[in-house]
């Protein structure tokens, strides 16, 4: 079984660029969340996809991001334009709605440096 | 929101010795995670605790769920080189709902 895999690893852009990070859940995952990890502290919540309908948002930041995931497949995250503070690790986690207590399976993460 | 304080943020031990690290919250939550990851990649889930006071091991791993369910603690006994990595333990209201509360993470360096 494929694990979770996200694209790029690595992406270094300028403050005012757009950037858009990619997730391929675990075949089958009707659950799908992004996470970050900024400058060392604790991974914050994001926001959680239960097929292609977004179930809670409440940890996006602000406006500059968009997530999506058409078709309930895969999900993309938009930041645009980026700010210096967006700097972080990103990282998409998959689980199974079938499975009581189901864990998260993340993702490698890509690792976001805005300059 | 809700925030786990971890500690340490950092150990370096040599081979051999145990390791204990601790989350505690203000506030309740009802399944404690401990998560591992190590360098490039993603967390890796060690130990899930869903019932205040249970104490459950993992091979060289033991983890309890505080009895107050605010707290939560790990240990690694006879440490391996292999064992290098960040821990992460967090936190859920809702059990399955795979939101979760991070602390900030506990860097471990083990010494040959």
């Amino acid at each position: 079984e494929a694990g979770v895999t996200q694209f790029p690893s690595h992406s270094v852009i300028e403050k005012g660029q757009t950037v858009t990070l990619r997730c391929d859940p675990i075949s089958g995952h009707d659950n799908l969340y992004w996470y970050r990890r900024v400058m060392g502290k604790e991974i914050k919540f994001l926001l959680h996809f239960v097929k292609e309908s977004k179930q809670d948002e409440s940890g996006m930041p602000n406006n500059r991001f968009l997530a999506e995931r058409t078709g309930g497949t895969y999900s993309t995250l938009k930041v645009q334009p980026a700010e210096l503070e967006d700097s972080g690790v990103y990282f998409c986690a998959s689980s199974s709605h079938r499975i009581v207590n189901s864990p998260l399976h993340f993702g490698n993460g890509t690792r976001l440096t805005v300059t | 929101g809700q925030q786990l304080n971890q500690s340490p943020q950092s150990m370096f031990i040599q081979e051999g010795e145990d390791v204990s690290m601790n989350c505690t919250s203000s506030s309740i939550f009802n399944t404690w995670l401990w998560y591992k990851q190590d360098p490039g990649e993603g967390p890796v889930l060690l130990i899930a605790l869903y019932k205040a006071g249970e104490l459950t091991s993992n091979g060289r791993l033991t983890a309890q769920f505080g009895i107050t369910r605010k707290d939560s603690f790990l240990n690694i006994s006879a440490s391996i080189p292999s064992d290098v990595g960040i821990y992460f333990c967090a936190g859920q209201i809702n059990t399955n709902a795979g939101k979760s509360t991070f602390g900030d993470g506990t860097t471990l360096t083990v010494k040959p």
